[in-house]
């Protein structure tokens, strides 16, 4: 069974830090990994979409790093700004017959401060 | 993009009742829809999968007959929750998939039972 653990799990930084949030999976069996962002008590937007034959991918200030052999994925966000601040999820899939599955992590929840 | 609206985005209901949760694929049509939990400060535990004109297939633990899930068009997926308890107080959030392996997150229901 696919299990996806995210350290820290939470993390508090002033504003203009760069910072890195860290995903592990135990199946290195995956189609893809997605990061998402998510607001208090809103749905998911996702961030960046790393397929398995990918190493990283890059979107504004964000980087996403993937090591499937390893089993683990990196978030980089640099310069960040209390707008960044929420609960940062990231999700493996794992194509299984007749559809696709995201198994998500526990989550980074990101506070920046002024 | 793909958006994906859910209704209610809140509910507050006595114990005992049934709620009913809708998912619509406002600009794509999903073959497939998930449905997933989140309890508080937790990550999103996936519930159901359901298939457009299919029974749905539900997690290990998850009880069909209580989480009862129609898929009976491409745009909609309506989630009931039957005879709802306090423990089965959730952020519900529903994601369609389109032709690609890419899930849109609709944007969750919050269900209190008193």
């Amino acid at each position: 069974k696919q299990e996806v653990t995210q350290i820290p799990a939470a993390l508090s930084v002033p504003e203009g830090e760069n910072l890195v949030l860290n995903c592990s999976f135990t199946d290195s069996a995956i189609y893809n990994l997605q990061w998402f962002r998510q607001d208090p008590g809103k749905g998911l937007t996702s961030l960046l979409l790393i397929q398995s034959s990918q190493r990283e991918q890059t979107s504004g200030r964000l980087n996403a790093s993937l090591d499937k052999s390893s089993g683990r994925s990196t978030l980089y966000i640099a310069a960040s700004q209390p707008g960044d601040s929420a609960t940062y999820l990231c999700a493996v899939r794992k194509l299984t017959g007749g559809g696709n599955k995201l198994t998500f992590g526990t989550g980074t929840q990101l506070k920046v401060e002024l | 993009g793909a958006v994906v609206s859910q209704h209610p985005s809140w509910v507050i209901c006595k114990s005992g009742t049934s709620v009913k949760i809708e998912c619509r694929s406002l600009d794509f049509q999903a073959t497939t829809m998930f449905w997933y939990r989140q309890f508080p400060k937790q990550s999103l535990m996936l519930m159901a999968t359901s298939n457009e004109g299919s029974k749905a297939t539900y997690e290990q633990g998850v009880e069909k007959d209580k989480f009862l899930i129609n898929h009976a068009s491409l745009t909609l997926s309506t989630l009931t929750v039957t005879s709802a308890h306090p423990e089965d107080s959730s952020f519900y959030i529903c994601s369609a998939g389109g032709a690609s392996d890419t899930q849109y997150f609709g944007p969750g229901t919050r269900l209190t039972v008193l």
